[in-house]
């Protein structure tokens, strides 16, 4: 099955810095890769997605960049603020064989004020 | 508000007991997907259902089982409770018309302690 494998597991940023979290899949088959925000004791929202046939998107300060050859995607947050600090997962699926995802082990990230 | 909801919030139970978790899913998604959280293990995938079929199976113990119902909500059971059985249970939902990558939308989740 896939493997979601996630890097750092934490991350402290002094606000006004941009942020970096990387996530390697193993299945090439894979066609959609999101990313959930999760803060303290709450359920994980959606902030972006890519799928497989898209090298990079955008919305606003967050951007994901997806090397399928590499099997690898990306989060930048950048202009980080106090109110970016929470846990990131990232997740892959395969959208046409259930959907189910699979998630890497999160980042937790500190944004200093 | 993602418009997925889930009851209990919280659950306390003993080992060995049943509990049943429920989740109803946003307005018009067909798809529902529970996922275990815990603190070794991270976010789980366990189970997903289809309008009312079982579509995926991933990680889920014998000891849990889960069904959805003609109106679309969905209930996970678990039953013979152990202390490692406590996490977070979240439901997720998505209307999974055939779409690539619909958005999993979650729920609130509930808290289950074991004692």
């Amino acid at each position: 099955g896939e493997n979601v494998e996630q890097h750092p597991s934490t991350l402290s940023v002094q606000e006004g810095d941009s942020a970096v979290i990387k996530c390697t899949y193993s299945d090439s088959a894979s066609n959609y890769f999101p990313w959930y925000k999760q803060e303290l004791g709450k359920r994980p929202q959606l902030i972006i997605d890519i799928r497989s046939n898209v090298g990079e998107k955008k919305d606003q300060r967050i951007a994901v960049t997806l090397n399928k050859t590499a099997k690898h995607f990306s989060l930048h947050i950048t202009e980080t603020q106090p109110e970016d600090s929470a846990v990131y997962f990232c997740a892959a699926s395969i959208w046409n064989a259930g959907n189910m995802l699979t998630f890497g082990g999160g980042t937790r990230l500190m944004v200093k004020p | 508000d993602s418009g997925v909801t889930q009851t209990p919030k919280h659950l306390i139970t003993a080992t060995g007991q049943r509990v049943t978790l429920r989740c109803s899913p946003r307005s018009g998604d067909l798809s529902v997907y529970w996922y275990q959280q815990s603190l070794d293990q991270g976010l789980q995938f366990l189970i997903q259902y289809y309008n009312g079929e079982e579509r995926a199976k991933g990680n889920i113990l014998e000891r849990f089982s889960a069904q959805q119902f003609p109106d679309l909500h969905s209930e996970l059971n678990l039953s013979s409770l152990e202390l490692g059985d406590s996490a977070l249970y979240f439901c997720a939902s998505s209307a999974d018309s055939g779409r690539a990558g619909e958005t999993q939308y979650f729920g609130p989740g509930t808290r289950l302690l074991v004692l």
